[in-house]
């Protein structure tokens, strides 16, 4: 069945960008999305990016994917203590109708 | 306020004793699912909704019941529950499928439901 990876932890100081990859392993996915935790939270949908597109910006956040290595990630610029959460990325064929989550990264900003 | 509201929030109960999560969206949403997560596994779909009277099962159905009879809400029946269902639910919903690259489809996530079996 479909795989989602993710590393489980990342820790960067505040002010600093932030990289969080995953990987997939279904070539069907068309859809790829990123998602926030915060504690005691349900999960934000941050943004998404269509397997035709190579990048999407939205102010601080960079979704770049590389469908031929089936890798994306998100990147988060000048990131700020208010980041800190897990991030779930995900993926589908189909839409919200039906996603594969990944396991999440918790990402922990200093001061 | 647009909202998805889960109840009860937290619950610790029995084996076998029948129970029921609601879920109810004030967004006039048509689609709506539920998920569980677990440490390690991220979140795995249970049951979706396309409208009211449309069900269908996610990845991990075995021991669960939804119904739709109102667009607004969702619940999550666990008829006879066992400690492999030990988990934190989340409900959720949305108005388009996310494929459109409409603004309007965007999906909300309620605050999530922590059931312990013993």
């Amino acid at each position: 069945g479909e795989d989602v990876e993710q590393s489980l932890f990342l820790s960067v100081r505040e002010g600093d960008s932030s990289v969080i990859n995953c990987t997939y392993t279904d070539s069907s996915s068309t859809y790829l999305y990123w998602y926030k935790q915060e504690p005691g939270a349900g999960l934000q949908l941050l943004t998404y990016i269509f397997s035709n597109m190579d990048m999407k910006q939205d102010q601080r956040l960079t979704v770049l994917l590389n469908k031929k290595d089936k890798h994306l990630s998100l990147r988060i610029a000048d990131t700020q203590t208010g980041d800190s959460a897990i991030y779930f990325c995900a993926e589908s064929e189909t839409g919200f109708q039906k996603l594969v989550f990944g396991t999440g990264t918790r990402l922990l900003v200093s001061p | 306020e647009a909202q998805v509201t889960q109840n009860p929030r937290y619950l610790i109960t029995v084996t076998g004793k029948k129970l029921t999560v609601t879920c109810s969206q004030n967004m006039n949403h048509e689609y709506m699912s539920w998920y569980r997560q677990d440490p390690g596994l991220g979140l795995r779909q249970i049951y979706y909704s396309m409208n009211v009277e449309v069900t269908d099962k996610g990845d991990v159905p075995e021991g669960y019941k939804v119904s739709r009879k109102e667009k607004r809400n969702f619940p999550l029946i666990l008829e006879s529950p066992s400690p492999n269902q030990t988990s934190l639910y989340f409900c959720a919903s949305s108005f388009g499928w996310g494929s459109s690259g409409r603004i309007t489809d965007t999906q909300y996530f309620g605050p999530g439901t922590r059931l312990t079996v013993l």
